[in-house]
């Protein structure tokens, strides 16, 4: 069974950092990308970071990028996100994401098909 | 970034009935679109991908279709299991984005 657990949450300050990890189990991790997916309390979905399986291709969201890093350890089976400078709007539960790839005639695409429980971040004075 | 606007937001339906929830992307998205249930309190759970693949183990009640930049999501019959939030995702060029949800409330 793929499972995917988050930890690290917690509440912090404006400013101030946060590490997330995700170790996953049930698969063979070294195989497949993964992602960070966060959701504000109440609100939507918002897709965060994603790493590819050897680390070589990393992408962020727009309102991310700069502050917070995705990586990995294959050898652990594990993804991290280190949250730097954290802002009010970035409190939310973190979910760690696998993805699945597949290829048609219009090239690749992918879609998340195992989530983590997720891990909730609370930036506040 | 591709913009995904999900209708309606808020739909409340009696159990038995059909469903259909529509996704409309910014640009063409060729078939890269998912689709998610997210129960309250628990993670969201992949029902359909490349539009209209079926994930193993989803009840063949719902269904999804459409290409380009029209959608849709379809519960043939409405079961109360069904309550829930459902999201729309697209995949293109390294990023994805999601739909703002569409909340199903059963009558």
């Amino acid at each position: 069974e793929v499972q995917l657990v988050e930890s690290g949450g917690g509440l912090v300050k404006p400013g101030e950092s946060l590490r997330l990890s995700c170790v996953a189990s049930g698969f063979s991790f070294s195989d497949y990308s993964v992602n960070w997916v966060r959701q504000a309390p109440g609100k939507g979905l918002e897709w965060v970071s994603s790493i590819s399986s050897d680390s070589g291709s990393i992408y962020y969201g727009d309102s991310m990028r700069g502050r917070f890093t995705i990586s990995r350890d294959n050898a652990k089976n594990s993804l991290y996100l280190q949250m730097n400078s954290l802002r009010a709007e970035d409190t939310a539960v973190y979910y760690c994401v696998r993805d699945q790839g597949g290829y048609d005639s219009s090239g690749w695409g992918y879609y998340f098909d195992h989530w983590g429980q997720g891990t909730l971040v609370t930036v506040s004075s | 970034d591709v913009q995904m606007t999900q209708s309606p937001s808020t739909l409340s339906a009696s159990v038995g009935d059909r469903v259909i929830i529509t996704c409309r992307a910014s640009e063409s998205i060729s078939r890269w679109l998912a689709w998610y249930q997210q129960k309250p309190g628990k993670a969201p759970k992949l029902l359909i991908y490349k539009a209209s693949s079926l994930e193993s183990g989803v009840p063949s009640r719902f269904s999804g279709s459409g290409s380009g930049t029209e959608f849709t999501l379809t519960i043939s019959s409405l079961q109360s299991d069904d309550l829930a939030t459902y999201y729309c995702q697209q995949y293109n060029s390294y990023s994805w984005t999601f739909g703002q949800g569409t909340k199903v409330e059963i009558k």
